[in-house]
């Protein structure tokens, strides 16, 4: 079967600019998780959605990020204008009915210049 | 604030020896723990959930849980090379709407041959 699925796996980007990462959940997954992943703070839980509706933004930083769930089996994450400080590897995850186990995409390496 | 602790470690053992694994946790009423597992680069993999106090065996892995002294570990048996990665500590609630997982830091592991 396959994971979650994300793109670009690579990013480097200037900064100011938009950046627009994309997931798609496991099949029949309807729990999609963004997180970020630094040194410094870890792993951080940017926003959940529960069946396309976004549950919980609470950990979204700041008004520049924006996440969308159109569908099932499709969402994004974007960045705009984009900072140096937004430099991490964003994962995204999904969950089905198995107690709260969450399943991780490969990430998005992100580099803000 | 939620917060797990781990000690970042890095922990070496010898091939071989047992890795012992901690974490400890601020909310009482946290039910679900978990255990990841994060290769460098690579994303973090579920090796091992528990939800009871007492002891979990999954092949050369044992979680073990006291939710009364709200602490949980990782041992791993018979060390391997290939078990040198950073070691991710998760906890969560139970049942619709406790879908958040607070993640300790990690504690990196280094299994020396």
């Amino acid at each position: 079967d396959a994971g979650v699925i994300q793109s670009p796996r690579h990013e480097v980007t200037e900064m100011g600019q938009e950046v627009t990462l994309r997931c798609k959940p496991i099949s029949g997954h309807n729990s999609l998780f963004w997180y970020r992943q630094t040194m410094m703070r870890g792993l951080e839980l940017l926003i959940y959605f529960n069946n396309n509706v976004p549950i919980d933004d609470s950990g979204m930083p700041e008004d520049r990020f924006s996440a969308k769930m159109p569908n099932a089996s499709f969402s994004t994450l974007k960045i705009q204008p984009s900072e140096p400080r937004d430099s991490a590897v964003y994962f995204c995850a999904s969950s089905g009915t198995v107690r709260n186990t969450i399943y991780f995409g490969e990430g998005s390496w992100l580099t803000v210049v | 604030q939620k917060e797990v602790e781990q000690n970042s470690g890095p922990l070496s053992v010898p091939e071989g020896a047992i890795a012992s694994l901690n974490c400890t946790y601020s909310d009482r009423v946290s039910q679900s723990f978990f255990w990841y597992r994060q290769y460098s680069g690579k994303s973090p993999e579920l090796i091992m959930s528990i939800y009871s106090n007492g002891d979990k065996e999954d092949g050369r892995f044992t979680a073990q849980l006291n939710k009364a002294s709200q602490y949980v570990s990782l041992l791993i048996r018979d060390s391997q090379p290939s078990d040198s990665a950073t070691y991710l500590c998760a906890v969560g609630g139970l049942g619709a709407g406790s879908y958040q997982l607070t993640f300790g830091k990690g504690t990196k592991l280094s299994v020396i041959p």
